[in-house]
């Protein structure tokens, strides 16, 4: 079956400092990647889809500029969210499509001191 | 807009028994989609089962089954024989279209399956 991977699983940070993730699609090719996050005991929200070589676009409610995301190519979405505090500590879900079907990563902690 | 409703936060049932997940929808759409995906505590999204709004018949995987009332709008979903690792979270969802396009989920059901 499809794989999607990130990276890091999981991630600690200092208040203010800016952290990447990683979403790659291991066996296919997706031009369309998805972001969620999802706090404890509820369900993934959407933030942002992501189309290869164009902007991406967000969700309502979603600060483009404190999270910033690059499709650069077909098998790699990125998702970095600048100059992070306390409340963005989450857990950050990528989903990417192909077969006609969302394939989704397994995930990163993040946490914010 | 697409919205999904899971009136039910928690449920249980023992090993071996049956259980249906209730899922309601709204959409304007003529083409798509639903799904049911399962959240174990691992937090892996994993597809249960997929059903187009233009097929009557319910689907089937194994051990799980739809029921899928069009004019209602309803999606509920059964798991039959009940085992331990079925113990998850479980989301119902929506999509307009298929593909590229935005899944929008309901706010889950928490299925625990006792010994």
């Amino acid at each position: 079956g499809a794989v999607v991977s990130q990276h890091p699983s999981r991630v600690i940070c200092k208040s203010g400092t800016s952290v990447k993730i990683e979403c790659r699609s291991l066996d296919f090719q997706a031009t369309t990647m998805f972001w969620y996050r999802q706090f404890p005991k509820q369900s993934l929200m959407l933030m942002a889809t992501s189309n290869e070589g164009s902007k991406a676009t967000y969700e309502q409610g979603v600060e483009k500029d404190k999270f910033l995301i690059n499709h650069a190519s077909l098998t790699l979405s990125t998702l970095t969210v600048t100059s992070a505090h306390p409340e963005d500590s989450s857990f950050y879900i990528c989903s990417a499509t192909g077969f006609d079907e969302q394939f989704f990563g397994p995930g990163t902690r993040l946490t914010v001191l | 807009a697409q919205t999904v409703t899971q009136s039910q936060p928690e449920m249980s049932v023992q090993e071996a028994e049956t259980v249906t997940l209730s899922c309601t929808y709204d959409t304007s759409e003529n083409n798509y989609y639903l799904f049911w995906y399962k959240q174990p505590p691992s937090r892996q999204m994993i597809l249960v089962i997929r059903q187009e709004a233009y097929k009557q018949q319910n689907a089937t995987e194994n051990r799980f089954s739809v029921n899928f009332q069009k004019a209602a709008k309803s999606f509920s979903l059964k798991i039959s024989d009940s085992q331990l690792g079925d113990t998850a979270m479980y989301f119902c969802a929506t999509q307009r279209g298929g593909g590229s396009e935005k899944l929008v989920f309901g706010k889950g059901t928490k299925l625990t399956v006792n010994p």
